[in-house]
């Protein structure tokens, strides 16, 4: 069984960059067989693509957040991270991490993380 | 890229039929047959519940059901059931190589 689990700081100053890990259990992300994504959903909302990764380092962004996202991966750690810069009030959301196909299976159980100061 | 549209609410009573419809464009619903549907209870993370248009996982009740015309798909879940009462998302595969998902639907059961 396919397990993800997200972990950061869960209240970020504007300004900074968020930063978060998803670490896999139960399946390698060197395999090659999905991609691993960030999805976000703000209180209340629906929810948005942030982007995903390939094993081999491939990413792909949400065209609106393209220019302050980061997402890599470490294979070693079988770890996938997100990072997500110069943040504002806009940016507090649920935080999930998931592993797709052409469609998501598995989805972490999310993370809130809150830009205040 | 824009959301897909999806109707911000629709309901029905125990038994009934309902349809939540997702319409995109020629780049993504309509050009993608990688279109799925999830089931978000509150506080809880998504679950899949149609994949690759009209497929369902195993463990899925068969009261759910996927289709596509067009640039339109479309979730019908029959025999509603108390416990159906969610939000439901779609999302689509887009030509860019990226995805997308509807604005999400709140299903009440009277």
């Amino acid at each position: 069984q396919v397990q993800l689990q997200e972990s950061g700081p869960g209240l970020v100053k504007p300004s900074q960059t968020l930063s978060l890990t998803c670490t896999v259990s139960g399946g390698s992300i060197s395999s090659g067989d999905y991609y691993w994504s960030w999805i976000r959903q703000h209180p209340g909302k629906g929810l948005e693509w942030i982007g995903y990764i390939y094993y081999s380092g491939s990413t792909y962004y949400n065209p609106s957040l393209k220019s302050r996202v980061t997402i890599s991966v470490d294979t070693s750690k079988n770890q996938f991270s997100l990072k997500l810069s110069s943040v504002t009030a806009a940016d507090t959301a649920v935080y999930y991490c998931a592993r797709v196909d052409s469609y998501i299976d598995y989805w972490g159980q999310g993370t809130l993380v809150t830009v205040s100061s | 890229q824009s959301a897909l549209t999806q109707p911000a609410s629709v309901s029905g009573s125990p038994g009934q039929s309902i349809t939540i419809s997702c319409t995109g464009t020629s780049s993504d619903v309509g050009g993608s047959n990688y279109v799925s549907w999830y089931q978000q209870h509150p506080g809880k993370a998504p679950k899949l519940m149609i994949y690759d248009v009209s497929n369902r996982p195993s463990g899925v009740s068969n009261r759910f059901s996927g289709s596509k015309s067009g640039n339109t798909a479309s979730l019908t879940i029959s025999g509603l059931q108390a416990e159906d009462e969610a939000d439901y998302y779609c999302s689509s595969y887009t030509s860019s190589s990226t995805r997308v998902f509807g604005g999400g639907t709140k299903l009440t059961v009277l």
